[in-house]
C-alpha cells in the first residue's frame, strides 16, 4: 500500500498567521490517466471529514481561496493563509491513484 | 442535498457480528459508489472497501477480506456493511463516504461508532 507521510503532526497558530502541511507519498501519485489523485480533508472536532482540496489543487465548492494546494509526483503541500478559527481540526492528506485510498496519519492544527 | 444518514452506536461482544447502514437521500442512490472507511486513534483512517451500488459489484481493501461484506438494498437506497468475528481491533468509527464527479471522498456520513467489549 502506498504510504503518505504528513507533517508536522501538530501546528500551533495564531489566528491571521499562514502554516504550510506537508505530505509525501512513498509512490508517485500520477495516475495512468496523467492526473494525480491526492486530496485534503479536514476533520473538525466531533465532525466527519470534510473534503477541502481535490487532485491536488481544485478547492471544493464553498471552500474559501484561503486554502491552496501544491505538489506533484509525491510530494505535495497545503497551504493556509490567514487562519482563522474555524479552520482548526485535523488535516489528512488522501490519495486515491492506488488501491486501497490511504490516508496520512493526520496533522492537528491548534491555537497558539 | 445529498445526506448519508448512518445507524446508530453499537456495542458488540467478541466473536459476534454487527451489520450498520447508510442511507442516502438528495440523488440517484445506484449513480455512485459508496466506500467505507474505518477510524481509530492508533490507525487513522483505514480504507474498507466499496460498493458499486448499481450491480453490487464490491473491492475489498485486502486487509479487510474476510471482516467487512459490503451489501446494498436499492429500494431502500441503503448500503450496508457486516463486520463479523469481531475483536476488540475492530472497535472504531466507521463511516460511509460518496464521491462526486469531482472525484472521491465529497460526502461523508455522521460515523457509527462500534464497541467490541465482553
Amino acid at each position: 500500500d502506498v504510504v503518505m507521510t504528513q507533517t508536522p503532526p501538530s501546528l500551533s497558530v495564531a489566528i491571521g498567521q499562514s502554516v504550510s502541511i506537508s505530505c509525501k507519498s512513498s509512490q508517485s501519485l500520477v495516475y495512468s490517466d496523467g492526473k494525480t489523485y491526492l486530496h485534503w480533508l479536514l476533520q473538525s472536532s466531533g465532525r466527519s471529514p470534510k473534503r477541502l482540496i481535490y487532485q491536488v489543487s481544485n478547492l471544493d465548492s464553498g471552500v474559501p481561496d484561503r486554502f491552496s494546494g501544491t505538489g506533484s509526483q509525491k510530494d505535495f503541500t497545503l497551504k493556509i493563509s490567514r487562519v482563522e478559527a474555524k479552520d482548526l481540526g485535523v488535516y489528512y492528506c488522501a490519495q486515491t491513484t492506488h488501491f486501497p485510498p490511504t490516508f496520512g496519519a493526520g496533522t492537528k492544527l491548534e491555537l497558539k | 442535498q445529498v445526506q448519508l444518514q448512518q445507524s446508530g452506536a453499537e456495542l458488540a461482544k467478541p466473536g459476534s457480528s454487527v451489520k450498520i447502514s447508510c442511507k442516502a437521500s438528495g440523488y440517484t442512490f445506484t449513480s455512485y459508489y459508496i466506500s467505507w472507511i474505518k477510524q481509530t486513534t492508533g490507525q487513522g483512517l483505514e480504507y474498507i472497501g466499496y460498493i458499486n451500488t448499481g450491480s453490487g459489484g464490491t473491492n475489498y481493501n485486502e486487509k479487510f477480506k474476510g471482516k467487512a461484506t459490503l451489501t446494498v438494498d436499492k429500494s431502500s437506497s441503503t448500503a450496508f456493511m457486516q463486520l463479523s468475528s469481531l475483536t476488540p481491533d475492530d472497535s472504531a468509527v466507521y463511516y460511509c463516504a460518496r464521491g462526486s464527479n469531482s472525484g472521491p471522498f465529497a460526502y461523508w456520513g455522521q460515523g457509527t461508532l462500534v464497541t467490541v467489549s465482553s
